[in-house]
C-alpha cells in the first residue's frame, strides 16, 4: 500500500516562532499533496493543495502567509506555521493521492501542534 | 454549510452483529465516495470508495451503498469486530484525479461491545 509519513508527529513551540512540518511520500510520487487541520472532535478542514513545481492553491479563509507551503520534490512538502499563536495549536494531517484515478488519497500519520 | 453530513456523532454495536454508518452530502456534483477510518491522533486510513456510476461496492467484511437521488450512501460492516472501533469518516469529492480535493464530514465514533 501507500506509505506517507510526516515529521515531527508532535511538536510544542512558544509563541512567536516558526514551525516547519514534513510530508513525504514514501513509496510513490505526489505532483499534489493536501494539508488538513483538525480540531478535536471535529471535521478534517482542507487548508491547501500543494503542487510539486508551483504555488500552492489555499482553501478560503486560510492565509498564505502564514501557512507556507513548498512542494520541492515530487515526494516531499513542507507546511510551514510562521509566527506560531495558541490558536494554531491542532492536529495537522497531510495527504497524497497514487494517482492511478481511484480517487483515494493516503494520509500521513499527523503533527500534533502546541503553541504556548 | 456542510457538503457532506454525518449526523450521527456516535453508534454503539455488538460484537458480531451489523455495523450502519450513514452519510449524506448536498453537493450534486460530488460523483466519488469514500470512507476512512481514523484512531486518535493518527491519519485517517482508507477504508473503500465508490463511484457514483454504482450503487454498490463491496470489500470483504465492507460494504458500501449509495443512493444517488437521495444522496445519501451508508457503509455496512459485517460482521463488527471490536477492532473496528473508531471514528468513521465519509468523504466526497468531484472526481477522482489526482487534484480531486476530498470535503469530509464530522465522523461517526463506532464503538464495538465485546
Amino acid at each position: 500500500g501507500a506509505v506517507v509519513s510526516q515529521h515531527p508527529s508532535w511538536v510544542i513551540c512558544k509563541s512567536g516562532t516558526s514551525v516547519k512540518i514534513e510530508c513525504r511520500s514514501l513509496d510513490f510520487q505526489a505532483t499534489t499533496m493536501f494539508w488538513y487541520r483538525q480540531f478535536p472532535k471535529q471535521s478534517l478542514m482542507l487548508m491547501a493543495t500543494s503542487n510539486e513545481g508551483s504555488k500552492a492553491t489555499y482553501e478560503q479563509g486560510v492565509e498564505k502567509d502564514k501557512f507556507l507551503i513548498n512542494h520541492a520534490s515530487l515526494t516531499l512538502s513542507t507546511l510551514t506555521v510562521t509566527s506560531a499563536h495558541p490558536e494554531d495549536s491542532s492536529f495537522y494531517i497531510c495527504s497524497a493521492n497514487r494517482g492511478t484515478g481511484k480517487g483515494e488519497q493516503f494520509f500521513g500519520p499527523g503533527t500534533r501542534l502546541t503553541v504556548l | 454549510d456542510q457538503q457532506v453530513k454525518q449526523n450521527s456523532p456516535s453508534l454503539s454495536v455488538q460484537e458480531g452483529r451489523i455495523s450502519i454508518l450513514n452519510c449524506d452530502y448536498t453537493n450534486s456534483m460530488f460523483d466519488y465516495f469514500l470512507w476512512y477510518k481514523k484512531y486518535p491522533a493518527e491519519g485517517p486510513t482508507f477504508l473503500i470508495s465508490i463511484s457514483s456510476i454504482k450503487d454498490k461496492n463491496e470489500d470483504g467484511r465492507f460494504t458500501v451503498f449509495l443512493n444517488k437521488s437521495a444522496k445519501h450512501l451508508s457503509l455496512h460492516i459485517v460482521p463488527s469486530q471490536p477492532g473496528d472501533s473508531a471514528v468513521y469518516f465519509c468523504a466526497a469529492s468531484v472526481g477522482a484525479g489526482a487534484n480531486s480535493k476530498l470535503t469530509f464530514g464530522k465522523g461517526i465514533t463506532l464503538s464495538v461491545r465485546p
